[in-house]
């Protein structure tokens, strides 16, 4: 069965640091892959997808980048976080249109 | 952009009482999907809705979708305190088989 790692759970980060969130997913293969980000209390607003390798779209203009340097691993990254990069970052496969996530990972930037 | 809009924002009802919240969406669908999120975890999928079924239902779940007016319903029967949680509806447009686009949720609460 395909199962999807997100890691870390958490992350406390300082304004200006460098960020590297990865995800990977098992069981599956060329799979469509997406980051979302989760303000508190608040919907899902897409980051960017990837259909494959090396294959990234992104939806708004922001402080963050995306990579996909294998099959099933998808990164999030940014050079420098500002404090309005704080929020919830899940990862996504999809699958018959269908969503599957990971556990997300809280980040706050201090 | 956000795509859909859920009501209410929260709803508290007793354990064994229905839960009904409501989804409108702007713009021709392909099919529209309603997800679960428990506090501090990921979404997790619990039905799907072709732009041309009306009604579904999976367990204690139905759901429905009107497309003329761009709206639909998911309703929880006899709830649990485990039905806690924040639900989301999700469309898939037309012009666009890769993304979904959320809502911003109905934060349901049962109490025992």
């Amino acid at each position: 069965s395909q199962t999807i790692h997100q890691w870390p759970a958490t992350l406390v980060q300082p304004v200006g640091s460098p960020l590297s969130l990865e995800c990977t997913v098992e069981g599956t293969s060329n799979p469509n892959l997406y980051w979302y980000r989760q303000a508190a209390g608040r919907g899902l607003q897409l980051l960017f997808y990837s259909v494959g390798i090396g294959q990234i779209s992104s939806e708004v203009p922001q402080n963050l980048s995306a990579s996909r340097p294998q099959d099933r691993q998808f990164i999030l990254s940014s050079k420098k976080l500002l404090l309005s990069d704080s929020g919830f970052y899940l990862c996504a496969w999809r699958e018959a249109s269908k969503l599957f996530f990971g556990s997300g990972t809280q980040l706050s930037v201090l | 952009s956000q795509q859909g809009e859920e009501d209410p924002q929260a709803l508290s009802i007793q354990e064994g009482e229905n839960a009904t919240m409501n989804c409108s969406y702007k713009t021709s669908i392909n099919n529209l999907q309603w997800y679960r999120q428990n506090s501090g975890r990921g979404l997790v999928h619990l039905i799907l809705i072709r732009s041309n079924e009306r009604e579904k239902h999976s367990g204690r779940l139905r759901v429905t979708l009107d497309t003329s007016k761009k709206s639909s319903s998911l309703l929880i029967t006899a709830s649990r305190a485990a039905d806690t949680a924040s639900y989301f509806c999700a469309t898939e447009l037309l012009s666009n088989d890769y993304k979904l686009s959320f809502g911003a949720g109905t934060t349901v609460t049962v109490r025992a």
